[in-house]
């Protein structure tokens, strides 16, 4: 089953606010990925991360692989309304294994 | 990245019947995957999509009611066979590249609605 916490389920901020979720993991994982959902479309890749401490940006964004493998980060900064939507982290344990999904991160940004 | 297509976007089925969901991408990929998500759900995988063989199917997945084929490196399909309401989902293909760090990417999902 699902091995992943990601918190919190939503996020209701205003514009300009800076933006954090995480994920959990029970396991070691060797990869992290984000992704954004927008209503009606698939996942879009943020960011990548495959090593223990690494910290990525991509614009606004930044994401962490967590110092004990078992976690992740990620922050939006400046927040701005094309920010809304569902931020999922996914990670798996090996090289060959499946990706696993945390349950979702609903970002709502108010003018 | 791989340029993803999914055909359709969208369909209105009637419970009983299959429909067949279809994944072009404009690149060879090693390997390809489907995923359902139900409503207000993350994404949970049915299977990887072998080329050349049988798909693998994750636990709670059966092929008789997820058959899916991969005739080559560029293209799959998914079936939704003997639909019910609970099978309306949005299904995704994803892709992962040859020397890309194990980085998946997503299609545009087909919306299922069974009535």
């Amino acid at each position: 089953g699902q091995q992943l916490n990601q918190s919190p389920q939503s996020m209701f901020i205003q514009e300009g606010e800076d933006v954090s979720m995480n994920c959990t993991s029970s396991s070691i994982f060797n990869t992290w990925l984000w992704y954004k959902q927008d209503p009606g479309e698939g996942p879009v890749l943020l960011i990548a991360l495959y090593k223990a401490g690494e910290l990525t940006s991509n614009g606004r964004l930044t994401a962490q692989f967590g110092i004990t493998r078992k976690d992740s980060f990620l922050n939006i900064s400046a927040s701005i309304p094309s920010d809304v939507g569902i931020y999922f982290c996914a990670g798996r344990t090996d090289s060959w294994g499946k990706l696993q999904f945390g349950a979702g991160t609903q970002v709502v940004v108010t003018p | 990245s791989a340029v993803i297509s999914q055909k359709p976007s969208r369909d209105i089925c009637q419970r009983g019947t299959s429909l067949t969901i279809q994944c072009q991408v404009d690149s060879q990929v090693t390997m390809m995957f489907w995923y359902r998500q139900q409503p207000g759900q993350s994404l949970t995988l049915i299977a990887t999509a072998n080329q050349g063989s049988e798909a693998t199917y994750e636990s709670g997945f059966v092929i008789d009611k997820f058959p899916i084929s991969r005739p080559n490196l560029t293209f799959s399909t998914l079936t939704v066979s003997n639909m019910s309401p609970e099978d309306s989902s949005i299904y995704l293909c994803s892709v992962e590249e040859p020397g890309a760090q194990n980085e998946q990417y997503f299609g545009p999902g087909t919306r299922l609605t069974v009535t």
